[in-house]
């Protein structure tokens, strides 16, 4: 079964930092590609970045482009995401989500996700 | 980017009824990359749809998915107490790789 475990997740001051990881398992690691979508309280979802099945190619939303890194370890099937110069906007649950392929281009599995509070 | 629009923003029916949600979008999108998503209080979103029409793994046969172009709908034949949840319709775009709707939320009346 497709398992995705993510931790990292905590309360940080503004302008913190914080590295959230997911492991996976259940499937081949290296084949997907990967990302982060985020759930602020109370609201929908968003998209934050992704990132490709090699790891050649990233992409990040406008919110968190130049603050936000993402990468892939394919030694360790794991995937993170290191969230830099946070803002209290930036408060939300943060999912990890495999991509179904590339020719139904949704997000097939999500991980149970990992609260980040930003606050002072 | 592209927009995607769902309506009604909350739908209040009983169990054994049928639900109708809307997706629309504000250009023209592949149907390839047109999929929808259920998410409980408390849990992650799960994949119900995808291509529009093709239902996930394990997603019971009440939830079917069509439509084309800019409007799309997902229809739930006979409601069961478990479905009442948030349903979110979600597009691959360019920039944005994955845009979703504002979500329509599906309660027991």
């Amino acid at each position: 079964d497709v398992q995705l475990l993510e931790s990292g997740g905590g309360l940080v001051q503004p302008g913190g930092s914080l590295r959230l990881s997911c492991a996976a398992s259940g499937f081949t690691f290296n084949n997907y590609a990967m990302s982060w979508v985020r759930q602020a309280p109370g609201k929908g979802l968003e998209w934050v970045s992704s990132i490709s099945d090699t790891g050649g190619r990233t992409h990040y939303a406008d919110s968190v482009k130049g603050r936000f890194i993402i990468s892939r370890d394919s030694s360790k099937n794991t995937l993170n995401l290191q969230m830099n110069s946070l803002r209290g906007e930036d408060t939300a649950v943060y999912y990890c989500a495999k991509k179904y392929s590339d020719r139904f281009p949704c997000l097939e599995y999500w991980g149970q996700g990992a609260l980040v509070t930003v606050s002072s | 980017e592209i927009v995607l629009t769902q309506s009604p923003g909350t739908l209040s029916l009983s169990p054994g009824e049928r639900a109708t949600l809307s997706c629309r979008a504000s250009q023209s999108v592949s149907s390839t990359s047109l999929a929808w998503y259920q998410q409980k209080p408390g849990q992650a979103p799960r994949l119900l749809i995808y291509a529009a029409s093709s239902r996930a793994t394990g997603i019971p046969d009440r939830f079917s998915g069509s439509g084309s172009g800019t409007d799309f709908t997902l229809t739930i034949s006979r409601l069961e107490p478990e479905d009442f949840a948030v349903y979110y319709c979600q597009q691959y775009g360019t920039s944005v790789l994955y845009i979703f709707g504002q979500g329509t939320k599906l309660e027991i009346k």
